[in-house]
């Protein structure tokens, strides 16, 4: 069964500290992937995608992710976090078949310590 | 661009009670989902349309949950009569693809609906 797991549910770091959030799936083909970040009160936005080609992607807000198909993995790193970063972050995976749907984990909340 | 609007944003409802959610894509989106995220869980898929198709409705619960996209343009999703289990959030999505896969999904904010 395709599936999207995100360990951690709450992670706090420091403002300024660099981080890291974990995503593993399990979908089978070549998935494309997805992070998501959703801050209260607003709808979920699109951080960054990957497709193919280069294992490593930037997205907004000084985001990126890379993805590792040995670990099934796909984390999100910043190197330096800043308070507007607050805000619950989702990992999806998608793939192309007949019935082609984003599935996501259950996301991981970040907390900033100023 | 306008995007994607989701309304009421909170709804507070009876058991038993029927509620409707209304969601607006952005315009000339074919494809609208709709999800549900339930108590810090992860965000689960309802249904999928083309235009005003049903391309997967896969991921509703029960025949209480009834979603419509009249003339391919707005969505609604009713629960009648509304449970308990029905308490979450929920969450509409347009894409420019079919999948959304390359473009990804623009959102919107969210219907809180509880269930007292």
């Amino acid at each position: 069964a395709q599936s999207v797991t995100q360990p951690d549910i709450h992670i706090t770091v420091s403002e300024g500290a660099s981080l890291e959030l974990r995503c593993n799936y399990s979908y089978g083909a070549t998935p494309y992937l997805f992070w998501y970040v959703q801050s209260p009160g607003q709808g979920l936005q699109l951080l960054l995608k990957y497709f193919s080609g280069d294992t490593l992607v930037q997205g907004i807000k000084g985001f990126e992710a890379e993805f590792k198909r040995s670990q099934s993995s796909f984390n999100l790193r910043k190197p330096s976090v800043h308070w507007s970063d607050a805000a619950e972050y989702f990992c999806a995976v998608g793939r192309y078949s007949s019935a082609s749907k984003i599935i996501f984990g259950s996301g991981t909340r970040l907390s900033i310590r100023p | 661009e306008a995007g994607v609007t989701q309304f009421p944003s909170h709804s507070v409802i009876e058991k038993g009670q029927t509620v409707t959610l209304r969601c607006d894509p952005i315009s000339g989106h074919d494809n609208l989902y709709w999800y549900r995220r339930v108590m810090g869980k992860e965000i689960k898929f309802l249904l999928h349309f083309v235009k005003e198709s049903k391309q997967d409705e896969s991921g509703m619960p029960n025949n209480r949950f009834l979603a419509e996209r009249t003339g391919g343009t707005y969505s609604t999703l009713k629960v009648q009569p509304a449970e308990l289990e029905d308490s979450g959030v929920y969450f509409c999505a347009s894409s420019q693809d079919r999948e959304g896969l390359y473009y990804g999904y623009t959102f919107g904010s969210g219907t809180r609906l509880t269930v007292v």
